[in-house]
């Protein structure tokens, strides 16, 4: 079974760049699906950042565009989340995920989370 | 704020059946999901490609799409239902949605 794992600073000031990892365990992310980020507020509901597909073609929620990349690290078997800019409305709990089937229709993998505090 | 609408919260009796909603956008050429959420765990997917159940989740839970509506069916409720269930959307400009989630009490 896909295992996922999230690792990554805690906290992150104002105006710098949010750094995530997912490091992902029993399965090639080079042998297809999607991977993605997607977080969630305190309290609040769910919010898909992005997907890259193993070819390397990226999707990104239009409301962070300017601000998110994701990329992938074969060699490592991981992947990555960059978020630049960052401010307190990016305080939230990041799970990095993988798609059920080889194509963008749910993502039945999740990490267990990791939370990110935007502060000073 | 979401485009989606969903009911914000849902009770139910055990043994009884929810019907939880996710309407907003025309879903004619759109993929469906959903997902169950529970306190202080992630979410799992429960039915994707607007009506295909993962192998793991239990047959009581059904999805379907009539007009611009998508419909997720928990049948014989019971307590492990107890969390709060996503909408998704995949296709055009709606690519990666979530609504704004239902909070299913079973009481």
């Amino acid at each position: 079974q896909v295992q996922l794992r999230e690792s990554g600073p805690g906290v992150v000031k104002p105006s710098e760049t949010l750094s995530l990892d997912c490091a992902v365990s029993n399965f090639s992310i080079a042998s297809g699906y999607y991977w993605g980020w997607i977080r969630q507020p305190p309290g609040q509901g769910l919010e898909w950042i992005g997907s890259i597909f193993h070819s390397g073609s990226t999707f990104y929620n239009p409301s962070l565009n300017s601000r998110v990349s994701i990329s992938l690290d074969t060699s490592r078997n991981f992947f990555s989340l960059k978020l630049t800019s960052v401010t307190a409305a990016d305080t939230a709990m990041y799970f990095c995920v993988r798609s059920i089937i080889h194509e963008s229709s749910g993502y039945g993998f999740w990490g267990q989370g990791i939370l990110v505090t935007v502060s000073s | 704020s979401s485009e989606l609408t969903q009911p914000s919260s849902l009770s139910v009796s055990p043994g009884q059946t929810a019907n939880i909603t996710c309407s907003g956008v025309k879903l004619d050429d759109k993929i469906t999901c959903w997902y169950h959420q529970r306190p202080g765990q992630s979410p799992v997917l429960v039915i994707y490609r607007n009506a295909v159940r993962p192998s793991e989740i239990p047959e009581r839970i059904s999805g379907f799409i009539s007009g611009n509506t998508a419909t997720l069916t928990i049948t014989g409720t019971q307590a492990t239902d107890e969390g709060v269930y996503y909408c998704q959307l995949w296709g055009g400009n709606s690519d990666g949605v979530f609504g704004p989630g239902t909070k299913v009490t079973v009481l």
